[in-house]
């Protein structure tokens, strides 16, 4: 099994709404992350979760809330969002973190498009 | 802190000619490269990885790359392009921190 499954893959919510993103890996990987694509440009690293620990929040505003429940499973809780919170949400996973060593790859999910009414 | 170029928003060639993407990097530290494909309305798939064993690597669908140290380069290249390798291609570097970081992509546009 090689994939990142995330559910569901669109999701329509108005700014008052409480909603959340799943994300589910079963290779084994202890880093898993969340990242923010608008359209037509790059992902943007939100969160990393190494050994289901936060290790990096980009800044994101407190709307955003990460959770990893445990190594196979990594949530992100929406709450009050803004219309410019609309955009692709990807989960990727690796199989460590870089803290470890050596070069790590990521395998991405299929994302979660998410619009804001 | 470590950072990808990628020069030229949108490459189009005809098919059968030769793809070339290119990607420059900074970083203090030695990096971590990458190049992904995606595909409308998909997730990043990867193409390949530089690993410090070889400057030449090779990835899937017929892609390879050259890690050059003295121009912070590490450019995409593939012989003959097909219509299916039309997509946003990302290059990607990262540390020792978690902290994948991409290009701006490049879409690649493939004309029969």
């Amino acid at each position: 099994d090689t994939e990142v499954t995330q559910t569901p893959k669109h999701l329509v919510m108005g700014m008052t709404n409480k909603k959340s993103l799943k994300c589910e890996q079963h290779m084994g990987h202890r880093a898993m992350y969340w990242y923010k694509q608008k359209a037509k440009k790059p992902p943007e690293l939100m969160f990393v979760y190494s050994y289901e620990k936060l290790s990096i929040n980009e800044s994101v505003p407190s709307r955003f809330s990460p959770e990893c429940p445990n190594s196979s499973l990594l949530n992100l809780h929406l709450h009050a969002l803004q219309p410019e919170d609309s955009a692709l949400y990807l989960c990727a996973s690796s199989l460590r973190s870089n803290e470890e060593g050596g070069q790590v790859e990521m395998f991405f999910g299929e994302g979660s498009r998410l619009t804001v009414l | 802190a470590q950072s990808v170029t990628q020069l030229g928003s949108h490459v189009s060639v005809s098919e059968g000619a030769l793809v070339l993407l290119r990607c420059n990097y900074s970083s203090s530290v030695p990096p971590y490269l990458f190049w992904y494909v995606q595909y409308p309305n998909q997730g990043l798939q990867l193409l390949l990885k530089y690993t410090s064993a070889a400057t030449l690597v090779k990835g899937i669908n017929g892609f390879e790359a050259e890690f050059k140290k003295s121009e912070t380069s590490f450019h995409l290249t593939k012989p003959s392009a097909h219509m299916s390798d039309a997509a946003e291609y990302f290059c990607a570097v990262s540390t020792n921190n978690n902290d994948m970081r991409f290009g701006a992509g490049t879409r690649l546009t493939v004309k029969p």
